[in-house]
């Protein structure tokens, strides 16, 4: 069985600073990895994915994630947030048991920007 | 294009009465998916279905739920004699082909509260 775990529960930061946000997956099989976003009252939203290839990716907004098989992580980064990125962040891995795309969701990582 | 439409956004329900909620996929996506929010928790899975099919009910409660997706209409998920237990955040997703690596697009979600 897959699960995920993010590391924070709530990351406060000021405007303009750089803000990492922690995932780490337990998994058997191969993995497909994600990060989404939730603004209050909506649904949510993705950021960005790793399938394979380069371990770098890029998402919307400015975020980036890095993929790293020997640690199980799948660490969220911005270099300069702003107070619009203001949200709930959740990790997600698709269940590789399966052909079809059944995601795991970590318990979400709230982040507070303050002015 | 619009996106996947939930209805109704909210909804209040005395325990014991059924509550019924509708998901309307992106137009052309035939696989969807259902989770649950609990508060305080991230999503989890309930179901996965295809046009007219239950591909995996693995995560919904062996009883009072159910669900469906006709080959008209919206997907449905139903509960029979709600509970306190069951008030939490119902979110609806869709794929275009539902695989591993396929981006789930998620609807505003349905907030269910029973009195």
């Amino acid at each position: 069985a897959q699960s995920v775990t993010q590391l924070d529960s709530q990351v406060p930061v000021f405007e303009e600073a750089p803000v990492e946000l922690r995932c780490n997956y337990s998994s058997s099989v191969s993995v497909y990895l994600f990060w989404y976003v939730q603004y209050p009252n909506q649904g949510l939203q993705l950021l960005l994915k790793y399938l394979s290839g380069s371990t770098l990716v890029k998402g919307i907004n400015g975020f980036e994630a890095e993929f790293n098989k020997s640690q199980t992580s799948f660490h969220l980064r911005k270099p300069s947030v702003h107070i619009s990125d203001t949200a709930e962040y959740f990790c997600a891995v698709s269940d590789g048991g399966t052909s079809y795309g059944k995601l795991t969701f970590g318990q979400g990582t709230i982040l507070t920007v303050h002015p | 294009n619009a996106g996947v439409m939930q209805n109704p956004r909210h909804l209040v329900r005395r325990r014991g009465q059924e509550a019924r909620l509708r998901c309307s996929p992106v137009k052309g996506h035939s696989h969807v998916y259902w989770y649950r929010q609990l508060p305080e928790e991230g999503l989890k899975f309930m179901v996965y279905l295809q046009k007219e099919n239950i591909i995996d009910e693995s995560g919904m409660p062996k009883e009072r739920f159910s669900a469906e997706f006709p080959k008209e209409g919206p997907s449905i998920l139903r509960i029979q004699q709600v509970v306190r237990g069951d008030s939490a955040a119902y979110f609806c997703a869709s794929s275009p082909a539902g695989s591993l690596t396929d981006t789930q697009y998620f609807g505003p979600g349905t907030r269910l509260t029973v009195l």
